[in-house]
């Protein structure tokens, strides 16, 4: 099944600002968002936004999302050494009905 | 407060099958759908499919149709997955993820190996 596309890695500064972005298509991304998950080596995901760009609570205010046509993205600003880990975007496909991933983004804070 | 418990460890040998638990507690159980989400080491997330504990049936991924079958017990607020004809492929940590809107809650992940 068609995934999502992010990049591979990005890195970025201590209390500097990482955008990571999320590219589907009409009947996933560009239908209803994606939502954005965060996962730490050995440990399960856990969710950062929802499709709506909302926030669960309990997550960060440096964190917020966004959606542009096809292209979702997740801004993380005031970066912390906490905030190395791997991010997952996932969204509802309503051509496969399905769910479906990005291969995720692994973030470096040097 | 919500918690997915899952069930231990599986080594298996290709050609068999293993069946995984998700046990919830701190909501009503039957009050949202169950997803099952798997792993494979150093890979990224791959959604096996999706189970309502209230009732009807599951929706699988093409990939695993034919291999997978998801079911509840809700006296026991229990999901369960079971997948068959296990290849090596199929060795991974495998997820139940709670659907509150997306993936909202995950259980500790099941490490399922498959080697002879």
């Amino acid at each position: 099944q068609a995934g999502l596309t992010q990049p591979p890695s990005v890195s970025k500064g201590l209390r500097q600002t990482a955008t990571l972005t999320c590219t589907g298509n009409s009947n996933n991304v560009g239908n209803q968002g994606a939502a954005w998950l965060q996962q730490h080596q050995g440990h399960p995901p856990k969710l950062l936004c929802y499709r709506n760009n909302n926030r669960p609570s309990g997550i960060s205010e440096r964190l917020s999302a966004s959606r542009s046509g096809n292209t979702a993205s997740l801004t993380i600003t005031g970066l912390q050494p906490e905030d190395e880990a791997d991010y997952y975007c996932s969204a509802w496909d309503r051509s496969l009905s399905a769910w479906v991933f990005g291969g995720g983004t692994k973030l470096t804070v040097l | 407060q919500v918690q997915l418990v899952q069930s231990g460890a599986e080594v298996k040998k290709p050609g068999a099958s293993v069946k995984i638990s998700c046990k919830a507690s701190g909501y009503t159980f039957t009050s949202h759908y169950m997803h099952w989400v798997r792993q494979a080491p150093g890979q990224g997330l791959e959604w096996m499919g999706i189970i309502n504990p209230g009732g009807g049936s599951p929706t699988y991924a093409q990939k695993f149709q034919g291999r997978v079958t998801m079911t509840r017990d809700t006296s026991m607020s229990t999901v369960y997955m079971e997948l068959s004809s296990l290849r090596s492929e199929d060795t991974a940590v495998y997820y139940c993820a709670r659907e509150a809107g997306d993936f909202d809650y995950w259980g500790q992940g099941t490490l399922v190996t498959v080697s002879s």
